[in-house]
C-alpha cells in the first residue's frame, strides 16, 4: 500500500457542529502532516506529528485539533469552525530517516462551513 | 527563514516549445528540494527530488546552490503537461515548505 488515504471526500458543517477528518497511511511513515489548501494557493502546513507526537503547530487556532492515535492514522477534530476556514484539507505522511524520499499526499477533504 | 519563490504564477508554452519552470530557495541549511504536481482534480503528486537526479516525464531539474536556484525543465513540452506545478523545500524539522506554484498551459 503507498498511499495515504483521507476520508470523508467532502464535507459540509454549520459552525456549531463537531466534526473530524480522518487520514491513514500503511506504508510506515512515522511523520504525518495536516495541511491547508485555499483555491488556486499552495498548501500551507498546520501540524506535524513525528512518532505520534506533535512537533510542529504552526499557531492554528484552537478550534482545529489533531490527535494521532497510532502510527498509521491522524485525525483532525473540528469544532466551531468559521467560513473562512472552508477549504481543502490534506494529509501527508513521510519517512523520518530518509525525508529526501518525499512527502505522499491523500487526495483531501474539501470542506465547506456555512 | 526559509523561503521558496515562484516567479510565475503561468506559464503558456505551444506543444513542442521547451519549458523552465524557475524555482529560487532560501535555506541556511543543506536544502532537500522536490518538485510536485497537481492535475486538474487529482492529488498532489511528487515529481522530482533533487537527490536522486532523475527524469520523470521528461522533466529535469538541477540544484544550483550558488543561484540557490531549482529549475524544472522539459525539452518539448506536451498537453497533458498542463497542470500546476509547486517547488517546495523540506527543512530539518520535516516542514515542507511549498513556493507559490506555477500553472503551466501547454497550446495545442
Amino acid at each position: 500500500d503507498t498511499e495515504v488515504t483521507q476520508t470523508p471526500k467532502h464535507l459540509v458543517m454549520g459552525m456549531t457542529n463537531k466534526k473530524s477528518l480522518k487520514c491513514e497511511q500503511h506504508m510506515g511513515h512515522r511523520a504525518m502532516y495536516w495541511y491547508k489548501q485555499k483555491a488556486k494557493k499552495p498548501p500551507e502546513l498546520m501540524f506535524v506529528y513525528s512518532y505520534e507526537k506533535l512537533s510542529i503547530n504552526e499557531s492554528v487556532p484552537s478550534r482545529f485539533s489533531p490527535e494521532c492515535p497510532n502510527s498509521s492514522l491522524l485525525n483532525l477534530h473540528l469544532h466551531a469552525l468559521q467560513p473562512e476556514d472552508s477549504a481543502l484539507y490534506l494529509c501527508a505522511s513521510s519517512q523520518t530517516r530518509d525525508r529526501i524520499y518525499g512527502y505522499t499526499f491523500g487526495s483531501g477533504t474539501r470542506l465547506t462551513v456555512v | 527563514a526559509q523561503r521558496v519563490t515562484q516567479p510565475e504564477k503561468l506559464l503558456s508554452v505551444f506543444k513542442g516549445a521547451p519549458v523552465e519552470l524557475k524555482c529560487n530557495y532560501s535555506y541556511s541549511g543543506s536544502p532537500e528540494l522536490f518538485w510536485y504536481v497537481q492535475y486538474s482534480r487529482q492529488r498532489l503528486q511528487l515529481l522530482l527530488r533533487h537527490i536522486s537526479r532523475e527524469s520523470i516525464k521528461g522533466f529535469t531539474a538541477d540544484l544550483n546552490k550558488g543561484e540557490t536556484s531549482f529549475h524544472l525543465k522539459k525539452p518539448f513540452a506536451q498537453e497533458e503537461d498542463s497542470a500546476m506545478y509547486y517547488c517546495a523545500l523540506a527543512d530539518s524539522s520535516y516542514k515542507l515548505i511549498f513556493g507559490s506554484g506555477t500553472r503551466l498551459l501547454v497550446r495545442p
